[in-house]
């Protein structure tokens, strides 16, 4: 039972690299989301997708860019990355709105 | 943009106590939901709360949602070290995605 499965789990990055953090979820949810955690800042929504093909911008969308091409992946994409986007990153999912989110083991992202 | 306001930040008590936290939100919500969250791990729920006045129990935890509809508070009673972690409250305003107090860090001494 793989629940919300997030890869990679750890990375470094060079300043202005680009990369994409996979998020699967194997539960059938419509809603899944991306979440940047910071210390003192609690989780914040980057970006998140009400169903297969749509997306739409959270609280701190700027230097992401997100696709849901198919319902059980949502991708997270950062295309010049820069050294305030050093965070962790979580992917959550759910049936909608209001109801429990899962969340997976988040990402370590450094930039240098 | 909405915001929760969750309080205190940080709480530092011995084992055996009772901890009582609580988030407020500048609009009204319809569902409120306590998450715990352990180092290296990503937030897992505790309670979730569905009706204003509502109770829930999840064993020592305790968490009511606000009559006002606006706030929620979440109770521990006798601690113990493994309630260590991070408790977030959160809901989701106007049906769109969920949103995150920025989190009570509880530390528990043996």
């Amino acid at each position: 039972n793989a629940g919300v499965t997030q890869t990679p789990k750890f990375r470094v990055l060079k300043t202005g690299q680009s990369m994409t953090l996979l998020c699967a979820q194997d539960m059938n949810h419509e809603y899944m989301y991306w979440y940047r955690q910071d210390p003192g800042m609690g989780l914040r929504l980057i970006h998140y997708s009400v169903g297969e093909g749509t997306t739409a911008k959270g609280e701190v969308p700027d230097g992401y860019n997100v696709s849901r091409l198919k319902k059980q992946n949502f991708l997270l994409g950062l295309e010049s990355a820069a050294p305030s986007q050093t965070s962790v990153y979580f992917c959550a999912s759910t049936w909608s709105s209001g109801n429990t989110i899962y969340f997976g083991e988040g990402s370590w992202l450094t930039v240098v | 943009g909405q915001q929760l306001n969750q309080s205190p930040q940080s709480m530092f008590i011995q084992e055996g106590e009772d901890v009582s936290m609580n988030c407020t939100s500048s609009s009204i919500f319809n569902t409120w939901l306590w998450y715990k969250q352990e180092p290296g791990e990503g937030p897992v729920l505790l309670i979730a709360l569905y009706k204003a006045g509502e109770l829930t129990s999840n064993g020592r935890l305790t968490a009511q949602f606000g009559i006002t509809r606006k706030d929620s508070f979440l109770n521990i009673s006798a601690s113990i070290p493994s309630d260590v972690g991070i408790y977030f409250c959160a809901g989701p305003p106007a049906g769109t995605a969920l949103i995150f107090g920025k989190g009570t860090t509880l530390s528990v001494s043996s």
